[in-house]
């Protein structure tokens, strides 16, 4: 089966930048998607196909992917983006994978 | 508006059943893939399945297969989930979420989720 791995925590400053990472195997053949779930909350789409943004989603928020890392980027981090975030994938084995999620803490 | 709400959700005995369901409107339900997403309580975003647009084609994770079936109408703009044969590790939040515009297996609307807890 496909595994996904993501660090269970990352902090940051704000209006630092915060990267958040998603290791798998030649992840970079893949489309990425990220998702961002606050507390008590449902996931919210915040980046898909690597590097893309839905619509209302701010500009501070990108992706790339390459060879066996994807990466969610959060530039000049603020207090309300502090949340739990999850990688995804789909597999032509396993199916959608989702990554086992990061806590961003904002300090 | 646009959402999915979902229902159904409650304590359960084990190797019990339940059926949830997750009503969409404010979209054109039968054009969209669905799926069900599970969270057990302090974890990560688990899969658990999946149904096609016309509800012809359906897949599970290997942890609840066989023991869950998928299904979707699409004239009451519902999705189900039929749950037997439930163990504790099934207690869980169960999200139902939409493969939308932005491509495949990409979930762009989420619904609050219902909580199931097994446990005797």
């Amino acid at each position: 089966s496909y595994v996904l791995t993501q660090p269970p925590s990352v902090s940051v400053a704000p209006g630092k930048t915060a990267r958040i990472t998603c290791g798998g195997n030649n992840i970079g053949s893949k489309s990425v998607h990220w998702y961002q779930q606050k507390p008590g909350q449902a996931p919210v789409l915040v980046i898909y196909y690597d590097s893309d943004r839905p619509s209302g989603i701010p500009e501070r928020f990108s992706g790339s992917n390459s060879g066996n890392t994807a990466t969610l980027t959060i530039s000049r981090v603020e207090a309300g983006d502090e949340a739990d975030y999850y990688c995804q994938v789909w597999d032509s084995s396993s199916d959608v994978v989702f990554g086992g999620g990061t806590k961003l803490t904002v300090l | 508006e646009v959402q999915l709400v979902e229902s159904g959700g409650g304590l359960v005995q084990p190797g019990g059943s339940l059926r949830l369901s997750c009503a969409a409107s404010g979209f054109t339900f039968s054009s969209y893939w669905m799926h069900w997403v599970r969270q057990a309580p302090g974890k990560g975003l688990v899969w658990v399945s999946r149904i096609n647009s016309d509800g012809s084609s359906t897949s599970y994770a290997d942890s609840v297969k066989g023991r869950f079936t998928i299904s979707r109408d699409n004239a009451k703009n519902t999705l189900y989930l039929q749950m037997n044969s439930l163990r504790a590790e099934d207690t869980a939040v169960y999200y139902c979420a939409r493969v939308g515009d932005y491509g495949d297996f990409c979930f762009d609307l989420w619904g609050r989720g219902t909580l199931v807890t097994v446990s005797s």
